[in-house]
């Protein structure tokens, strides 16, 4: 069973400063999916990734397979990014067998 | 195009009662998973379906069920409901059955036992 953690669990930091949010995991995985959860519940899927890096806006994702360990890097921060950003990992079984999750880590983004 | 979308939002239920909670796919998506988030739990794998057949679960007791229908839309039935099933519960959709595909979310359907 995979062992996902999360680092910090909580971070609060002033608006234009750059964020990083790490994630490691115990046992090889075939994605690394980086999810965005705001206070209604709703989770949005903020990037899939296997290796390497991925760009989308403000928000790169990075993850180091060997080390089994990715990076949420948000540039210029925004209230708006205030959040809870979510690691979690398929198997590497080839089939779904469901994702495993991180705890989450809470970001307030202050003015 | 739609997203995911679940049914009801929100629903209360008293210990013992059963739940039915409902989830309809994105269009062209085959695979559809639940979640359970409940408090200080985190989110949670409860069940996987794909091509109307049941692929895999989580760690969850067998009074949590399902199916998904061929239109590919699913219910999530729980019986014998207890307190510490309230929760936020999850659905999400993907196309095909690897383990590398993106899964896409609804808002959930937040479930509260009495």
């Amino acid at each position: 069973k995979n062992e996902v953690e999360q680092s910090p669990q909580n971070l609060t930091a002033q608006e234009g400063e750059f964020i990083t949010i790490n994630c490691s995991y115990s046992v090889g995985i075939s994605a690394l999916h980086w999810l965005q959860q705001h206070p209604g519940g709703g989770i949005v899927s903020l990037f899939m990734l296997s290796s390497g890096k991925k760009k989308h806006g403000r928000l790169i994702a990075t993850i180091n397979i060997q080390e089994k360990h990715s990076s949420l890097h948000i540039t210029a921060s925004h209230p708006r990014d205030s959040a809870v950003y979510i690691c979690a990992v398929s198997g590497s079984g080839g089939g779904a067998d469901g994702l495993t999750f991180g705890k989450g880590t809470h970001l307030i983004i202050q003015p | 195009e739609a997203g995911v979308t679940q049914s009801p939002t929100h629903l209360i239920k008293t210990r013992g009662q059963q739940a039915t909670l409902r989830c309809s796919p994105i269009s062209g998506h085959t695979s559809v998973y639940w979640y359970q988030q409940a408090l200080g739990l985190g989110l949670q794998f409860l069940l996987w379906y794909d091509e109307g057949e049941e692929r895999n679960r989580g760690n969850f007791p067998p009074r949590f069920s399902g199916r998904q229908f061929p239109n590919y839309s699913s219910e999530l039935n729980v019986n014998a409901l207890e307190l510490e099933d309230s929760a936020l519960y999850l659905c999400a959709s993907s196309w095909g059955d690897r383990s590398n595909q993106p899964q896409h979310f609804g808002d959930g359907t937040r479930l509260s036992i009495l």
